[in-house]
């Protein structure tokens, strides 16, 4: 099993353009989220999915939409990319359980620099 | 969601037994208490997840008092390795918006 994996690692944006960061994970969890992570900052939650073909807003949504047309999929898209922007985002996972463990698997991170 | 308060950092050399005390006076009846660790450039990863009283796995322990509003991650003799963020979260298993606060930077000294 690959995990969860995130594409790409690094990307270099100039304000106003667009991009879509591609998380995948293979261990077929129903559960799949955004984060972005400041410098020396917890984590935010920006979207999230609880399932193939739904979505919800986290803390941070605005600047981004997200899609989750595959059940192993999680894409999350900047329209118009701003400074305010640059960060790390991670995608995370996880098989919802019968109401104790309930372990978020992360990938690896997708540096963000917009200028 | 219940709150979490925890230290922002913590020095500690190696060998020493490294304790983190996290605070949530309103943990509901069914929230579990999960903690996760962060090395740089990496996303967070599970270390332990308790209830109550004591769990202990090959990483770490963690105790839970008898009212649970608080608890305390335990690393034994911690090693440069152990340098990392460090987060306390809680909640049940349709919490499905768990929230990671600035987490406690533990940093071991040679």
């Amino acid at each position: 099993n690959a995990g969860v994996t995130q594409t790409p690692k690094f990307r270099v944006l100039k304000t106003g353009q667009s991009m879509t960061l591609l998380c995948a994970q293979d261990m077929n969890h129903e559960y799949m989220y955004w984060y972005r992570q400041d410098p020396g900052m917890g984590l935010r939650l920006i979207h999230y999915s609880v399932g193939e073909g739904t979505t919800a807003k986290g803390e941070v949504p605005d600047g981004y939409n997200v899609s989750r047309l595959k059940k192993q999929n999680f894409l999350l898209g900047l329209e118009s990319a701003a400074p305010s922007q640059t960060s790390v985002y991670f995608c995370a996972s996880t098989l919802p359980g019968t109401g104790s463990t309930d372990t978020q698997y992360f990938g690896p991170g997708t540096r963000l620099t917009v200028l | 969601l219940a709150k979490t308060t925890q230290p922002i950092s913590m020095d500690s050399y190696e060998g020493q037994e490294v304790n983190i005390t996290c605070s949530h006076n309103n943990i509901a009846t069914n929230d579990y208490i999960t903690w996760y660790q962060q090395f740089p450039s990496q996303g967070p990863r599970f270390i332990i997840q308790g209830y109550k009283t004591k769990v202990t796995n090959e990483v770490a322990s963690l105790f839970i008092p008898a009212d649970r509003k608080s608890s305390t991650l335990s690393l034994p003799r911690v090693s440069l390795s152990d340098t990392a963020v460090y987060y306390c979260l809680v909640g049940d298993g349709n919490d499905y918006k768990l929230s990671f606060g600035a987490g406690t930077t533990v940093t071991v000294r040679a």
